[in-house]
């Protein structure tokens, strides 16, 4: 069964400050996506940033980047220059294929990520 | 904006009534779905649906039950409210057809306290 673990319940990082969120999971799959959603105290969860497991390139979307070792099975969200509307929580999901239409979709814990003035 | 509206964003309810909780999309989206969200636990998928009339359980949906009857809208039912059931629920929803994305639009949650 594909799991999804994120080891950091909670983080911290100072304003314009560079911090790296870790995402592992497990699968024996080839094809899959994985994405980061951040939810801000206002609880509205929104995508973040998303991978295809068959590119190699590393996905990016303005300060938020990945860095997906899919041969490690990581997949890391690296937040730059951060700033303190990115204090929210972050989840990481793996969602693979199931046949005929449908699709496994799993999520993280969450890790807790308070932007520091 | 496309938008994905939970009608209530707290309830409180006795243990033993039937709660409803909608969802409702404007983006034409075919699949639906239900989570819950519990500190240290995550996102667990209680019901989903693939389009108006079809419902699939998902991980947790011993308790509840679904109803889909227009494509906009995805009901969730509490049959008979336990206080274990006190949680946050996510509604999300997603195209079926766009190929290569595969985001969710969540709604912002119905903050749910069973007494």
């Amino acid at each position: 069964a594909q799991t999804v673990t994120q080891s950091q319940p909670e983080m911290s990082v100072q304003e314009a400050e560079t911090v790296t969120l870790s995402c592992t999971y497990d699968t024996s799959e080839n094809n899959y996506y994985l994405f980061w959603y951040k939810q801000p105290p206002s609880r509205q969860m929104i995508l973040v940033i998303r991978q295809e497991a068959y590119k190699q390139q590393n996905a990016t979307e303005n300060r938020f980047s990945v860095n997906f070792q899919k041969a490690a099975k990581s997949f890391s969200l690296k937040i730059s220059d951060s700033q303190l509307g990115d204090t929210a929580m972050y989840f990481c999901a793996f969602m693979k294929h199931e046949g005929k239409g449908t699709y496994k979709y799993i999520f993280g814990t969450g890790t807790r990520l308070k932007v520091l003035a | 904006d496309v938008k994905v509206t939970q009608s209530s964003r707290y309830l409180v309810k006795r243990t033993g009534e039937k709660v409803f909780l909608e969802c409702v999309q404007d983006m034409d989206h075919e699949n639906m779905f239900w989570y819950r969200q519990d500190p240290g636990l995550g996102l667990r998928l209680i019901y989903f649906s693939y389009d108006v009339k079809m419902k699939e359980k998902g991980d947790i949906p011993e308790g509840y039950s679904v109803s889909r009857e227009k494509k906009e809208r995805f009901s969730l039912i509490l049959e008979s409210a336990s206080t274990n059931q006190t949680s946050m629920y996510l509604c999300a929803s997603r195209s079926g057809q766009v190929r290569g994305n595969y985001g969710y639009t969540f709604g912002s949650g119905t903050r749910l306290t069973v007494v």
